[in-house]
């Protein structure tokens, strides 16, 4: 079973404008940790934001924020103020604590940024 | 400045040779990781580390070998059994701590292509 669902294979937003993208996941380990990763055009991945199964506010750095439903399994990464250089893939991944050598993947979202 | 390097940034090998990609990190992490990248894909995990003399399979280990012979350094060899080498190849280290929060720091990648 797909552990980490990322449905929007490439979005399109303007500058300046707030983007939302979606990662849900699956897991009935109720002690897991939610990652977002961006990997421009090079190819190194650079870690975004994190949140734990049981942070009671949803994270949030600088532009990025994390939309964190837990009942529905879903963890959104909103990023506001686009700017030209967040144009980029971006990655949801999780961990959970019975497995924790393992950060599964998803297969990502292609951010395109306009003017 | 600490970090995780991995050379070379791109490597070409004919069809049946082995190759080593290297991977050193200064961060003095405990754990370290190998993943496969395809176009269009999330990572996948091929083997991980998490202390010297011991390592595990991940999820698509055949036709790779690893050693951690030391800390800081975690060699892949893509060996000539791996039937569909050509690949962007991340690797990653993080610390051991206990919970789910354990940020996973990348090197910059290897571009491997068979001729």
């Amino acid at each position: 079973a797909q552990k980490i669902t990322q449905t929007q294979p490439g979005m399109f937003v303007q500058e300046k404008e707030a983007v939302t993208l979606d990662c849900t996941y699956d897991t009935s380990d109720p002690s897991y940790g939610l990652f977002w990763y961006k990997q421009p055009s090079s190819g190194e991945m650079i870690f975004l934001i994190y949140q734990g199964s049981y942070d009671q506010q949803n994270a949030t750095e600088g532009r990025y924020s994390l939309n964190f439903q837990k009942a529905r399994k879903s963890a959104n990464l909103v990023i506001s103020a686009s700017q030209l250089g967040d144009s980029a893939m971006y990655f949801c991944a999780m961990r959970e604590v019975w497995n924790t050598d393992k950060l599964i993947f998803g297969t990502g979202t292609r951010l395109q940024v306009f003017p | 400045d600490g970090g995780i390097t991995q050379s070379p940034k791109y490597l070409f090998r004919k069809e049946g040779q082995n190759v080593t990609l290297s991977c050193e990190q200064n961060l003095n992490h405990d754990a370290m990781y190998w993943y496969r990248q395809d176009p269009g894909q999330g990572l996948r995990l091929i083997y991980y580390s998490q202390i010297v003399n011991d390592f595990q399979k991940g999820d698509i280990a055949e036709g790779y070998s690893v050693s951690r012979e030391k800390k800081e350094s975690f060699p892949l060899t893509v060996t000539s059994a791996q039937k569909n080498p050509t690949a962007f190849y991340l690797c990653a280290s993080s610390t051991r701590l206990a919970g789910a929060y354990n940020e996973q720091f990348f090197g910059p990648g290897t571009r491997l292509t068979v001729l």
